[in-house]
């Protein structure tokens, strides 16, 4: 099916650990975003994508690292993860503007991750 | 930074009633506002949205008002179903154009049947 998944959903890992949630969409929409949601804060932006190979920080970077080898997709990746990475984490998509003129982002499902 | 300020946190409303939240951001070239709804467990959508040049948008139940000026805008949700019981997001643009939003901190609407 069309449209933008996540996985895992659900992610148990103690501190330390590396882990990667992964982000694929079928649209070839040039943007791609990472969200994470906290009770509190709303919707942070961790790291965005403008096009393949091309990445850049958003408000909240610090203890993550993405990629943009292909434009379908936009792993996360969270090289030691610490408690204060629990979170529930949102990939989204969005096409060019210029192109469709809409700034619709379209968001997966979440990953939940948590970290003991 | 852009601060999307976004109030209340919680609205509990009487099916049938109207809902109104709001929103202030900071930052005088955001140009775009849009508002998602998050339903429990799924991803946030794309309900509505305004750009600058326009004061005001409807889609049937629901309207986005836009005061530039006081760099304030508001969701307004009309005869409130069950079904609209969720979290709202605010955002505004980051500076001009939309390749990045920054997002209040969602409301929670509770519709009493």
């Amino acid at each position: 099916d069309a449209g933008i998944t996540q996985s895992p959903r659900y992610k148990i890992t103690e501190t330390g650990r590396q882990v990667t949630l992964m982000c694929h969409q079928t649209w070839s929409h040039s943007y791609m975003f990472w969200y994470r949601q906290d009770l509190g804060h709303g919707l942070r932006l961790i790291y965005y994508s403008a096009a393949a190979d091309i990445t850049d920080k958003g408000e909240v970077p610090d203890g993550y690292v993405v990629s943009r080898s292909k434009t379908e997709n936009f792993p996360l990746t969270l090289e030691s993860a610490t408690r204060s990475q629990t979170s529930v984490y949102f990939c989204a998509s969005r096409a060019l503007e210029a192109r469709l003129n809409t700034g619709e982002l379209f968001f997966g499902e979440g990953s939940r991750l948590t970290v003991l | 930074g852009e601060n999307v300020e976004q109030h209340p946190s919680t609205l509990s409303v009487q099916e049938g009633d109207s809902a109104v939240i709001k929103c202030t951001y900071s930052d005088s070239a955001s140009n775009y506002f849009p508002w998602y709804k998050q339903e429990l467990g799924k991803g946030p959508q794309l309900i509505i949205d305004i750009r600058s040049n326009v004061g005001e948008k409807k889609d049937q139940r629901i309207a986005v008002t836009l005061n530039k000026t006081a760099k304030h805008f508001s969701l307004h949700i009309t005869e409130t179903q069950p079904e609209d019981s969720a979290v709202y997001f605010c955002a505004a643009s980051i500076g001009y154009g939309n390749n990045r939003l920054a997002f209040g901190k969602g409301n929670q609407v509770v519709v009493i049947p």
